[in-house]
C-alpha cells in the first residue's frame, strides 16, 4: 500500500541555519510527490512538486527538494532558514485510480525557529 | 491570487445533527476534494468531484456524507448525523487538471462535535 513517512515530528532551528525535512514514500510506480506547508490558521499552501525530469526541483520561498528513487526519499531543503519559515510541513504523494489524483499524506513535521 | 474559501472556520454542532461545510472552489477549476485532519492525525483524503460526480471517496466516506455542486460556484460537504468521531479540520481543494500538478487547499473549517 502507497504511504508517506516523516520520521521527524518536530524539528528546531536557528534562523539562518540550514534546514532538511525528510519524507520517504512506498510506491510502485514513479510517483508524484508534493511538499506542502501549512501556518497556523491557513489552509495548505504547495510548496513544489516532482514528477518527473530533473531530480532537483525548485519551489517558492526559497525551498528545494530532491527525488531519489534508490532510496524513496524526497528530502525538503532550505539552505538559510528565516523566522517566517516556522510552520507544519507535509510531504504527500499522489496516487491516481479513477484519472483523479488523491494524495496521501505523511503526518508531518512542525518546524520553529530559533531567532 | 486565486484562492479556494471555506466557511464557516469553525462550527460546533451536537451529535446527531446535520452539518454542512461550505467551499467555494477557484473559478475556473473542474476539480474538487475534501480532506480532513483529526487532531494530531494525518490529512486524510475523503473524496474527489469531477464533472457533478464523484470520482473516489475513501472508507471514510461512508454513508453519512454526501457531496454536492448546487450551483456553478458552491461545493459543499455534507455529514448527515454527526459523530464525535467527526469532529476535524475539513479541507477543501480544487484543481485546474485531474490532480496531478497539486491542488489549491482553502484555509479549513473546524468542525466540532458535542
Amino acid at each position: 500500500a502507497q504511504s508517506v513517512t516523516q520520521p521527524d515530528i518536530h524539528i528546531t532551528v536557528s534562523e539562518g541555519a540550514s534546514l532538511e525535512l525528510r519524507c520517504n514514500y512506498s510506491y510502485g510506480a514513479t510517483p508524484y510527490l508534493f511538499w506542502y506547508v501549512q501556518s497556523p490558521g491557513q489552509g495548505l499552501q504547495l510548496l513544489l512538486k516532482y514528477f518527473s525530469g530533473d531530480t532537483l526541483v525548485q519551489g517558492i520561498k526559497g525551498f528545494e527538494a530532491e527525488f531519489k528513487r534508490s532510496q524513496s526519499s524526497f528530502n525538503l531543503r532550505k539552505p538559510s532558514v528565516h523566522w517566517s519559515d516556522a510552520a507544519e510541513y507535509f510531504c504527500a504523494v499522489g496516487t491516481s485510480t479513477s484519472g483523479t489524483y488523491k494524495y496521501i499524506f505523511g503526518t508531518g513535521t512542525r518546524l520553529k525557529v530559533l531567532a | 491570487e486565486p484562492e479556494v474559501t471555506q466557511t464557516p472556520s469553525h462550527q460546533v454542532t451536537q451529535m446527531g445533527q446535520e452539518v454542512i461545510l461550505r467551499c467555494v472552489p477557484i473559478s475556473n477549476h473542474l476539480y474538487f476534494y475534501w480532506y480532513r485532519q483529526i487532531l494530531g492525525q494525518k490529512v486524510e483524503f475523503l473524496v474527489s468531484f469531477y464533472n457533478n460526480e464523484i470520482s473516489e471517496k475513501s472508507e471514510i466516506f461512508d454513508d453519512q456524507f454526501s457531496v454536492e455542486r448546487p450551483d456553478g460556484s458552491n461545493f459543499t460537504l455534507k455529514i448527515r448525523s454527526t459523530k464525535l468521531e467527526d469532529s476535524a479540520m475539513y479541507f477543501c481543494a480544487s484543481s485546474e487538471g485531474a490532480g496531478g500538478s497539486g491542488y489549491t487547499f482553502g484555509s479549513g473549517t473546524r468542525l466540532t462535535v458535542v
